[in-house]
C-alpha cells in the first residue's frame, strides 16, 4: 500500500537549520511530483513547496522562498525539505503529500525555540 | 499570490442538517480547487477535486460546485463522522493556497 513516512523533526534554535525527510513506498516514487504542507499548532494548513518528479521544477510559498529547499532522491524514494534560517513562525507539523493529494504522511513536528 | 477566503470560520450544526461552506478566490482559478477534511491529529483527506468531482470512496452526501472565483462545499445530511475541519485549496497556480478552514462542530 502507498505509504509516506516523515522523519527528522525536533527542536531547533532560531536561525539554525534542519532537514526533514519523507520516505515513500508502495508506488513508483519517480513518477510523481511531491509536496510539503505545514500546519502550525492550532492553525490552518499552509502549502510550502512542490518538486516535480524529475527535480526539474521547484516552487515555494512566499513565506519560505530563499530559506527552504525541496529536493528528492529518486534512487532512495525519499523527499527532503532543507530549512535554513529558521524562525519561531516555522514551528509546525510538516506533512509530505503525493501529487494528486491522495497520499499524505503522518507529519513530523518541527519546533523552533531557544 | 491568490488569496482564498473561506467562510464561515466555524459552524455549529446537528446530525441530519444540510451545511454549506464557501471559498472565494481573489482571482479566477477556473475549476482548479479541491476540498479537504481534517480530523484532529490526522492528515487531511481529499473529498472533492476539480471543484465538483467526488473523490472515489467519499460519501455522496458531499458535493462541490463553482467555477472562476466562487466555490461551495455542501454536505447534504450531516453524519456524526463529518464533524471536522474543512479546507479549500487552489491549485491553479503557484504558490498554491489554502483557505483558512471551517471548523464544523456539533450543536
Amino acid at each position: 500500500q502507498v505509504q509516506l513516512v516523515e522523519s527528522g523533526g525536533g527542536v531547533v534554535q532560531p536561525g539554525r537549520s534542519l532537514t526533514v525527510s519523507c520516505a515513500a513506498s508502495g508506488f513508483t516514487f519517480s513518477s510523481y511530483a511531491m509536496h510539503w504542507v505545514r500546519q502550525a499548532p492550532g492553525k490552518g494548513l499552509e502549502w510550502v513547496a512542490l518538486i516535480s518528479n524529475d527535480e526539474s521544477n521547484q516552487h515555494y510559498a512566499d513565506s519560505v522562498k530563499g530559506r527552504f529547499t525541496i529536493s528528492r532522491d529518486n534512487s532512495k524514494d525519499t523527499l527532503y525539505l532543507q530549512m535554513n534560517s529558521l524562525r519561531a513562525e516555522d514551528t509546525a507539523v510538516y506533512y509530505c503529500a503525493r501529487a494528486g493529494w491522495l497520499a499524505w504522511g503522518q507529519g513530523t513536528l518541527v519546533t523552533v525555540s531557544s | 499570490a491568490i488569496q482564498m477566503t473561506q467562510s464561515p470560520s466555524a459552524l455549529s450544526a446537528s446530525v441530519g442538517d444540510r451545511v454549506t461552506i464557501t471559498c472565494r478566490a481573489s482571482q479566477a482559478i477556473r475549476n482548479d480547487l479541491g476540498w479537504y477534511q481534517q480530523k484532529p491529529g490526522k492528515a487531511p483527506k481529499l473529498l472533492i477535486y476539480a471543484a465538483s468531482r467526488l473523490q472515489s470512496g467519499v460519501p455522496s452526501r458531499f458535493s462541490g460546485s463553482g467555477s472562476g472565483t466562487d466555490f461551495t462545499l455542501t454536505i447534504s445530511s450531516l453524519q456524526p463522522e463529518d464533524f471536522a475541519t474543512y479546507y479549500c485549496l487552489q491549485d491553479y497556480n503557484y504558490p498554491y493556497t489554502f483557505g483558512q478552514g471551517t471548523k464544523l462542530e456539533i450543536k
